[in-house]
């Protein structure tokens, strides 16, 4: 199992406020998801990234795949309270996805 | 079809009882997939059906853990002789082989608490 590892672990910042959370590892992946997960529900996807370099923007997200596509990084523009949850990222191993740890985001209005 | 829904939503057991668990994927996905979740994590890979047959299995899943599928349709997850370890958020979701790819759709859950 290639890991994934996904920093900061807990981010607690204010409304409107700008964030980045990283997802690294050391093995080079076919593509990289990223998810929100609310408390008490599963996740839910944001988006995949397949391109190394690729950039996709969801609104006030903003994905990147590393050029060597080994990580990926989420930025927040404007962050909202209901930005808060925890965001995965995973990547495609075989038939199943394998998920990192998880940053738990916390934005306070 | 309003997604992927899972039942119950909560259970607390006593350990060393059994607990089942269902799992209505979407109707037209044919790939359905148990997870696992505990306090701080991300979901952890139990094991995954391609219709009626179960194709992976993975090492957290013990022998008191077992899943069907037996039509290709919903989904049950029996865990027999419940211990305070098995506590978690389990979690299913499904895909189609177009989708694969490009990630799941995950149910809200059955949060398990053995007490």
């Amino acid at each position: 199992t290639q890991l994934l590892e996904q920093s900061p672990q807990f981010l607690s910042i204010q409304e409107g406020e700008n964030l980045t959370v990283y997802c690294n590892s050391s093995s080079v992946f076919s593509s990289l998801q990223w998810y929100r997960q609310e408390p008490g529900e599963g996740p839910v996807l944001l988006v995949t990234v397949v391109t190394g370099g690729e950039v996709k923007k969801l609104k006030r997200l903003t994905f990147q795949f590393g050029d060597a596509r080994k990580d990926s990084s989420l930025h927040i523009t404007a962050a909202q309270p209901g930005d808060t949850g925890l965001y995965l990222c995973a990547h495609n191993y075989g038939q199943n996805f394998v998920f990192g740890p998880g940053t738990r985001l916390s934005v306070l209005p | 079809d309003t997604g992927v829904s899972q039942d119950p939503r909560h259970k607390i057991t006593k350990r060393g009882q059994n607990v089942t668990f269902r799992c209505d994927p979407i109707s037209e996905h044919n790939r359905l997939y148990w997870y696992r979740q505990t306090l701080g994590q991300g979901p952890e890979f139990l094991t995954y059906f391609q219709n009626e047959a179960q194709l992976e299995k993975s090492r957290l899943l013990s022998d008191r853990f077992s899943a069907e599928r037996p039509k290709g349709s919903f989904s049950t997850l029996e865990i027999q002789r419940t211990e305070q370890g098995d506590s978690a958020m389990y979690l299913c979701a499904s895909s189609s082989p177009l989708t694969v790819l490009s990630g799941y759709t995950f149910g809200s859950g059955t949060r398990l608490t053995v007490v």
